[in-house]
């Protein structure tokens, strides 16, 4: 158990609505990452979260965006899902935010999303 | 930009044979290496991470990885497999800050998935 909480664990919804997804950091880390996992594209970083302030950007598209609230939790919200956008979607977390200084990330078993 | 290749997607061995994942990343500046593991339905775990000095580091699990900056490789070994290690493993860069298109991100392979027979 890594520490990191994603809900729900599944999701099943129709092409053009709009889902969210929510992630719980581990106690004490600051920043949040959000990952998607699918079959043909393998695992792409969407973006990343520090103390409520976004940091960096991914692959994340347009329809996709998120953000972290004032208790470090965060979530991602996909809106005018395709059939394309089914995946599984990951949330790490991390201390001070630093992969770039090699900072572990711990992720959370994630949300696996499918798109009727 | 940095790229990661993991030459072999599947490989299939038998219990307690020695094992290596090959990884080959790409970048015009330093980084820093990672192996993460996927076990069925679970998220990712880290096994063992590169930063600096020795170029042979060791992880959880009796995993190891050697760095090797010629060739641009950072393979993951183990001498000798269990059943409980099938699980897909997964190659990670990240450019350290303040280098040239420094970011917090991780950029991964595309997998490997490892099936252990008995």
């Amino acid at each position: 158990d890594s520490g990191v909480t994603q809900t729900p664990k599944h999701l099943i919804t129709a092409t053009g609505q709009r889902v969210t997804l929510r992630c719980s950091p581990r106690s004490g880390d600051l920043s949040v990452y959000w990952y998607q996992q699918s079959l043909d594209q393998g695992l792409q970083f969407l973006i990343q979260y520090y103390n409520g302030e976004e940091r960096a950007k991914g692959n994340i598209l347009e329809r996709f965006s998120a953000q972290q609230f004032p208790d470090l939790h965060s979530e991602l919200n996909l809106s005018s899902l395709e059939l394309g956008d089914s995946a599984l979607y990951f949330c790490a977390s991390s201390p001070r935010g630093l992969a770039g200084f090699g900072e572990t990330q711990y992720f959370g078993p994630g949300t696996r999303l499918l798109v009727l | 930009a940095q790229s990661v290749t993991q030459l072999d997607s599947q490989v299939p061995v038998f219990e307690e044979a020695p094992v290596e994942l090959r990884c080959n990343y790409s970048s015009s500046v330093s980084v820093y290496l990672f192996w993460y593991v996927q076990y069925p339905n679970q998220g990712l775990q880290l096994l063992l991470k590169y930063l600096s000095g020795s170029t042979l580091v060791k992880g959880i699990n009796g995993f190891e990885a050697e760095f090797n900056k010629s060739q641009t490789s950072f393979h993951l070994r183990k001498p000798s497999v269990h059943i409980s290690d099938t699980a897909e493993y997964f190659c990670a860069v990240s450019v350290p800050r303040g280098g040239q298109g420094g970011s917090e991100k991780l950029v991964f392979g595309k997998g490997t998935k490892l099936t252990v027979n008995p």
